[in-house]
């Protein structure tokens, strides 16, 4: 079955430590997102990218960071620099440019602080 | 810029009973419009879309109408299940070839009881 698998499920993350969220579709999607879910407050855009090699910022960026060095897989890395990170962070692929395209959903990745 | 109001939750119903949950919306030109569904730990899930005015999208019982007098995309259902209660998430799309993001609604909380 195509889909978008995202791991770990639960990640804790220590003070000064980054850690990094895995995201692979097998949809053959060429666009990836990346948002941030805290209760109350919808879901928010971190990064997306459109094709290999490029990548952009979305609304929330700062004290993140992402690469998309292959088509199946768009990794987002929770640095230190982003002083409250505990979310729900869910990964998100689409066909390709244009309107009306819905974006699919990965199951997330509950990050807490340790 | 581009928004997407939903109504407040939490939303308590009793199984069999009839559903709305409201959204508009404010974009330039004509949106896509997109319904999500959100079950407890889980991601988002495609529930249904309409791309242009007047268009209804429908699926396992949910109905919603773009009216672009309105702007609005309420979503409807004649008759909850318990297995319904979820986080319903209203969204839009702009239009136009360079589209690639989704604004999100806020979502509304929806526990169906039997």
């Amino acid at each position: 079955d195509g889909g978008i698998t995202q791991s770990p499920k639960y990640l804790f993350r220590k003070e000064g430590q980054n850690v990094t969220l895995s995201c692979e579709q097998n949809l053959n999607h060429d666009a990836m997102y990346w948002y941030r879910q805290d209760p109350g407050q919808g879901l928010r855009l971190i990064y997306y990218s459109q094709i290999v090699n490029d990548f952009q910022k979305g609304d929330i960026a700062e004290g993140y960071s992402v690469s998309r060095e292959k088509k199946e897989s768009f990794p987002l890395t929770v640095t230190s620099a982003q002083k409250n990170p505990t979310a729900f962070y869910l990964c998100a692929s689409s066909i390709g440019r244009g309107g009306g395209q819905p974006q699919h959903f990965g199951d997330g990745t509950r990050l807490s602080i340790l | 810029g581009n928004s997407v109001t939903q109504m407040e939750g939490p939303v308590t119903l009793s199984e069999e009973a009839f559903l709305t949950i409201n959204c508009t919306y404010t974009a330039t030109g004509y949106p896509s419009l997109f319904w999500y569904v959100q079950y407890p730990g889980e991601g988002l899930q495609l529930l249904l879309k309409a791309t242009k005015a007047d268009d209804k999208g429908s699926n396992k019982g949910f109905e919603a109408t773009y009216r672009k007098e309105t702007t609005s995309f309420h979503l409807e259902k004649g008759s909850v299940q318990v297995s319904d209660s979820a986080v319903y998430f209203c969204a839009l799309s702009p239009p136009g070839a360079g589209s690639y993001q989704l604004t999100f609604g806020k979502g509304t909380k929806l526990s169906v009881i039997p």
